[in-house]
C-alpha cells in the first residue's frame, strides 16, 4: 500500500535560514509525490509534484524539493526562510493507480519561521 | 478558469441534528470529486470520492454520505451529527489519474456541541 510519512510535527527556523521539511514514502511501482501548504483555516495550496524527470522539482514561492530513490524520499526545501513561510506543510503520495483511492496525505509538519 | 466552493464556511450544530455542505466545482466537466476531513488541524482523511453523477465511494464506514446529483457538485450529508464529527472538512477536485494534482476548496469547519 502507498503511504507516506513525515517524521517531525514541527520544525523551527529562523528567517534567512535554509529550511527542510522531510517527507519519506512508501510505494509500488513508480512514486508521484506531492507537496501542499496549509494556512489556518484554509484549503490546501498545491506547491509541487514529482512525475518523473529531475530529481530537484522547482515549485511555487521559491519552495523545490529533491526526490531520492535510493532514500526514498522527498524532501521540501528553500534556501531562505520568510516568516511568511509559517504553515502546516503536507507530502502526499498519489494512490489513484489503485481503485478506490485518491492522494495518500502524511499527517503534516508546522513549519514555523521567527524573524 | 477552474474554481471550486465550499459552503457554509463555518457551522455550529447540536448534536444529534442533521448536516449538509455543499461543494461545487465551475469551469470544469466530468471531475473526480473528493471529501477529505481534518481533525485537530493535522492529517486529512478521505471520506468519499466520486467519478461521475451518482457514482460514490466511501473510504470509511462513518456517521456521513454523500451524494452527487449534479457533474460539478457534491455534497456531504448526515441525518444525526455527532460530537466525534467536529472538524474541517474540504472538498477537492481532480481529472485524475494518478499525475495531477487535486484542487482544493476553502474548507468548511463544523463544530458540534
Amino acid at each position: 500500500a502507498q503511504s507516506v510519512a513525515q517524521p517531525e510535527d514541527q520544525v523551527n527556523v529562523a528567517e534567512g535560514n535554509p529550511l527542510t521539511v522531510k517527507c519519506t514514502y512508501s510505494v509500488s511501482g513508480n512514486p508521484y509525490l506531492f507537496w501542499y501548504v496549509q494556512y489556518p483555516n484554509r484549503g490546501l495550496q498545491f506547491l509541487l509534484k514529482y512525475i518523473t524527470g529531475d530529481n530537484l522539482v522547482k515549485g511555487s514561492y521559491g519552495f523545490e524539493a529533491e526526490f531520492n530513490k535510493s532514500q526514498t524520499s522527498f524532501h521540501l526545501k528553500k534556501p531562505s526562510a520568510l516568516v511568511s513561510d509559517s504553515a502546516l506543510y503536507f507530502c502526499a503520495v498519489d494512490g489513484r493507480e489503485q481503485a478506490g483511492t485518491a492522494l495518500i496525505f502524511g499527517k503534516g509538519t508546522t513549519l514555523s519561521v521567527s524573524s | 478558469s477552474q474554481t471550486i466552493h465550499q459552503w457554509p464556511a463555518t457551522l455550529v450544530q447540536p448534536v444529534g441534528s442533521p448536516l449538509s455542505l455543499e461543494c461545487t466545482v465551475e469551469g470544469t466537466s466530468n471531475p473526480n470529486l473528493y471529501w477529505y476531513r481534518q481533525a485537530a488541524g493535522r492529517g486529512l482523511q478521505l471520506l468519499f470520492y466520486s467519478v461521475g453523477i451518482g457514482q460514490i465511494s466511501s473510504e470509511v464506514p462513518q456517521n456521513l454520505s454523500a451524494s452527487r446529483p449534479q457533474d460539478r457538485q457534491f455534497i456531504l450529508s448526515s441525518k444525526k451529527l455527532l460530537l466525534s464529527d467536529s472538524g474541517f472538512y474540504l472538498c477537492a477536485w481532480d481529472f485524475g489519474p494518478a499525475t495531477g494534482e487535486l484542487f482544493f476548496g476553502e474548507g468548511s469547519r463544523l463544530t458540534v456541541l
